[in-house]
């Protein structure tokens, strides 16, 4: 089955470290986003690429970062810079359907720092 | 910029309620708009969607219309049921170029259905 895989469901760190949240994804999509959710905040756009070895910054990269080798991976790091790192981390993917892009969503990864 | 405003959540229903969520945007272009849910734990699913002016968007039972004249996209289903409980969010596309749409996202309304 097609679809976006995040790994892991749930993540533990601390305090002063870095963690990689992994996102795969078999639907062959070119787009890939990395969004945060926090209670009662919706969902927040970190990074996004369009293509293979490019990446933007979304709106609110501090303390984030991304690298895009492959078309199906696109992992997130949260790096120690990142002041409020526990939230629930959702990647998503895109084409294009009919002019319109349409985004599908992984089942996300929950991190919190100790 | 483009924003979206939901109401305010909880909403509590009985089951075979009907319900209303309300959502309404602002947007300088022509926005698509969509609707997602989010059962507990889990990630967005894409429930409705709608690119123009009078679409309507429909599935599983749940309907919206893209309102132009007053900016709304409200979301509503005739009897709701237990499994219908979860968190449901409006959205718009801003598009940034080819291959990319940029999602804004209201900040969710939880639904809580009971039997």
């Amino acid at each position: 089955d097609g679809g976006i895989t995040q790994s892991p469901k749930y993540l533990f760190r601390k305090e002063g470290q870095n963690v990689t949240l992994s996102c795969e994804q078999n639907l062959n999509h070119d787009a890939m986003y990395w969004y945060r959710q926090d209670p009662g905040q919706g969902l927040r756009l970190i990074y996004y690429s369009q293509i293979v070895n490019d990446f933007q910054k979304g709106d609110i990269a501090e303390g984030y970062s991304v690298s895009r080798e492959k078309k199906e991976s696109f992992p997130l790091t949260v790096t120690s810079a990142q002041k409020n790192p526990t939230a629930f981390y959702l990647c998503a993917s895109s084409i294009w359907v009919r002019g319109r892009n349409e985004q599908f969503f992984g089942p996300g990864t929950r991190l919190t720092v100790l | 910029g483009d924003s979206v405003t939901q109401m305010e959540g909880p909403v509590t229903l009985s089951e075979e309620a009907f319900l209303t969520i309300n959502c309404t945007y602002t947007a300088t272009g022509y926005p698509s708009l969509f609707w997602y849910v989010q059962y507990p734990g889990e990630g967005l699913q894409l429930l409705l969607k709608a690119t123009k002016a009078d679409d309507k968007g429909s599935n599983k039972g749940f309907e919206a219309t893209y309102r132009k004249e007053t900016t709304s996209f409200h979301l509503e289903k005739g009897s709701v049921q237990v499994s219908d409980s979860a968190v449901y969010f409006c959205a718009l596309s801003d598009f940034g170029g080819t291959g990319f749409q940029k999602l804004v996202f209201g900040t969710g309304t939880r639904l809580l259905v009971s039997p």
